[in-house]
């Protein structure tokens, strides 16, 4: 059971903005732990999407955005593609428990 | 920019043990730290527990507190998780990830995992 909390599932069309929401806590990102993102393609191992809050690694395109606040973290899709249908899932520290994800969310392109 | 090759998929009985290993390659290993990441069938991701080579210490997930066992060799560049009493809710996918260490504050973290592993099948089953 996660302590950080993301939508199930998102969708939009092609070229549309989706944002992924990822709720935490006083424990966790709310205690200004940095929130990273990975995308998980179907049958793969994750990927890293952005470290740090709001940072692209090299290769990642600039229409993935990331941001935080309080205890909240977001990550927002613009210009929708069809090769962005995947899981995404955030991720941070708990000063309790170490390293924490987020309980993923599906994202599909309609 | 550092690689991790995963030993092969498992099938293991109930009680039993499995060891897992995360070969890397193209970087120091001892610099950075290695963690171990499952996802059981249709399931989100769920850190396990990690080790920083040149500290020789690993820190676990209190849920795997005492059935896990995480190591490395760094004469092979290898990390190995071995998880004992193995039950039909560990069947999952097994990845290692690396992972910068950040001292600068006093207290050591690690920052984002970034490569990972392909991926180790684990099933267990009677």
């Amino acid at each position: 059971q996660s302590v950080l909390t993301q939508p199930p599932s998102v969708s939009g069309a092609p070229g549309q903005r989706v944002t992924i929401s990822c709720t935490g806590s006083s424990s966790n990102i709310g205690a200004g732990y940095d929130v990273h993102w990975y995308q998980q393609l179907p049958g793969t191992a994750p990927k890293l999407l952005i470290y740090g809050n709001s940072n692209r690694p090299s290769g990642v395109p600039d229409r993935f955005s990331g941001s935080k606040s309080g205890t909240s973290a977001s990550l927002a899709i613009t210009g929708l593609q069809a090769e962005d249908e995947a899981d995404y899932y955030c991720q941070s520290y708990d000063s309790s428990l170490f390293y924490v994800f987020g309980t993923g969310t599906k994202v599909t392109v309609l | 920019q550092v690689q991790l090759v995963q030993s092969g998929a498992e099938v293991k009985k109930p009680g039993s043990s499995v060891k897992v290993s995360c070969k890397a390659s193209g970087g120091t290993f001892s610099s950075y730290a290695i963690s171990w990441v499952r996802q059981a069938p249709g399931q989100g991701l769920e850190w396990m527990g990690g080790i920083i080579p040149i500290f020789g210490t690993a820190n676990y997930a209190q849920k795997f507190q005492g059935r896990v066992t995480i190591t490395a060799d760094e004469s092979t560049s290898t990390a190995y998780m071995e998880l004992s009493s193995l039950r039909s809710e560990d069947t999952a996918v097994y990845y290692c990830a690396t992972a910068e260490v950040d001292c600068s504050g006093g207290s050591c973290y690690l920052n984002w995992f970034d490569p990972w592993g392909q991926g180790t099948l684990v099933t267990v089953s009677s």
